[in-house]
Order: C-alpha cells, then sequence, then structure tokens
C-alpha cells in the first residue's frame, strides 16, 4: 500500500513567494494532520481535517497559513508570503476510523531565503 | 495540557548491545496512546510501537519493546542487538484517545548514534 505521499520534497523560495505544499493521504484515512518541524519548536500539529472539514486550525501560526482539502485524496498547505522563519519541515499525516495509529509522510523541506 | 519529556538529549551504543531511551509524560487523562518514533537523517518519521494505556502488557515489535509504568507516567523504549541503521533521533509522543485522535505532543527527541 502507498504510504501518505507529500511533494514537494525540497522546496528553495525567495522572501515573499508563495509557496503550497501537497499531501495525498493513505486511500481510506479519514483524518489528515499538518505538522511542522523546527529546531526551536520541535514537532508541532498546525491543523487537522476530518471528513475533509477543518477540526482544529489553532496551531496554524498566522493568517499567511492556510490549508484546504478539497476531497478525500489531497490537501494543500499554502503559505502566503513566505518569510525565512517559514523554513522548516512540514510533514502531512493520516489515520484511518480507528484513529489510533497516524502515519507520517516523507515530509517536505521548505527553505525560505 | 499534556507534557512528554525525553531527558537524554544524546546516547550512542555499540553495535549488537542494548540501549534504553527514557521518556516521561504527564497527563490527567485516562484514554490515551504513546508511541515512539524514528526519524533517520531522511527526516521522514518511522512508527516505531505503540502501546496503549489501558494494556498492561508491554508492546513489543521485534528488537524494540518498551517499559510502561502507568503510576509512573513513565514509557522507555528499550533497542536489543543494535544496528548501525539504527542511528536516528527518536521522538516520545502521547495522543489522547476519543476525539483527538492524531493530535499527537511530542517530546523533544533523542538522538542515537551506533557504533560499529
Amino acid at each position: 500500500d502507498a504510504g501518505v505521499i507529500q511533494s514537494p520534497r525540497h522546496e528553495v523560495t525567495e522572501m515573499g513567494q508563495e509557496v503550497t505544499l501537497r499531501c495525498k493521504p493513505i486511500s481510506g484515512h479519514n483524518s489528515l494532520f499538518w505538522y511542522r518541524q523546527t529546531m526551536m519548536r520541535g514537532l508541532e500539529l498546525l491543523i487537522y481535517f476530518n471528513n475533509n472539514v477543518p477540526i482544529d486550525d489553532s496551531g496554524m501560526p498566522e493568517d499567511r497559513f492556510s490549508a484546504k482539502m478539497p476531497n478525500a485524496s489531497f490537501s494543500t498547505l499554502k503559505i502566503q508570503p513566505s518569510e525565512p522563519r517559514d523554513s522548516a519541515v512540514y510533514f502531512c499525516a493520516s489515520t484511518g476510523v480507528a484513529g489510533n495509529t497516524i502515519y507520517f509522510g516523507e515530509g517536505s523541506w521548505l527553505t525560505v531565503v | 495540557a499534556q507534557t512528554v519529556t525525553q531527558s537524554q538529549p544524546e546516547m550512542s551504543v555499540q553495535e549488537a548491545e542494548t540501549v534504553t531511551l527514557s521518556c516521561t509524560y504527564d497527563t490527567s487523562e485516562s484514554n490515551y496512546y504513546l508511541f515512539w518514533y524514528k526519524q533517520p537523517p531522511s527526516r521522514q518519521m518511522i512508527l516505531v510501537i505503540r502501546q496503549e494505556a489501558y494494556k498492561q502488557q508491554n508492546a513489543t515489535e521485534n528488537r524494540f519493546s518498551v517499559n510502561f509504568q502507568k503510576a509512573a507516567k513513565s514509557f522507555s523504549l528499550k533497542i536489543s542487538d543494535s544496528q548501525l541503521g539504527d542511528t536516528a533521533m527518536y521522538f516520545c509522543a502521547f495522543m489522547i484517545g476519543g476525539t483527538s485522535y492524531g493530535k499527537l505532543t511530542f517530546g523533544q527527541g533523542t538522538i542515537l548514534t551506533v557504533h560499529p
């Protein structure tokens, strides 16, 4: 079975540019999560969806960040405009109805210069 | 709020030996799960082992086992017969069951180096 698929794996962009990160959860999973990993803050939950509906976005750092899940097999995390402090590894993760095992994608390594 | 503490920033072990990574957590919840994730240099987050709080029996997965002490709120990971491929950052994580499925709280991580 395919795992959680994220793209791009690496992205380098200039400050002020729009960045879009993409995620395809595991087929059949109904919950999707976006996490961010930085040296300063470690791993933190940004937002999660259940059945394509955003449930908790309290971890989204500011209005420059937005996330969507238009269908069960696709989600995006957008940063506009990007800033150097947004440089981090962004993980997408998903889980099924049982919810007790969370599977992570390989991460998108973002560098904003 | 839940907290997870990994008090060992770095650990090292010789190949084929056994090493134990420590983790403590704090919660007032009764329905929860605990996890160990491995993060190699590739940065991928790989699930190593999971423990349900309601289970008294310690989880095991091949060379990996946990020592779950619920009263002490301790959840250590033992790696037996360490291999070079075990070199990675290891994260302990906590999750409340029920409506909070998937909301993981992570510890700071322990860097494990396995020496030949």
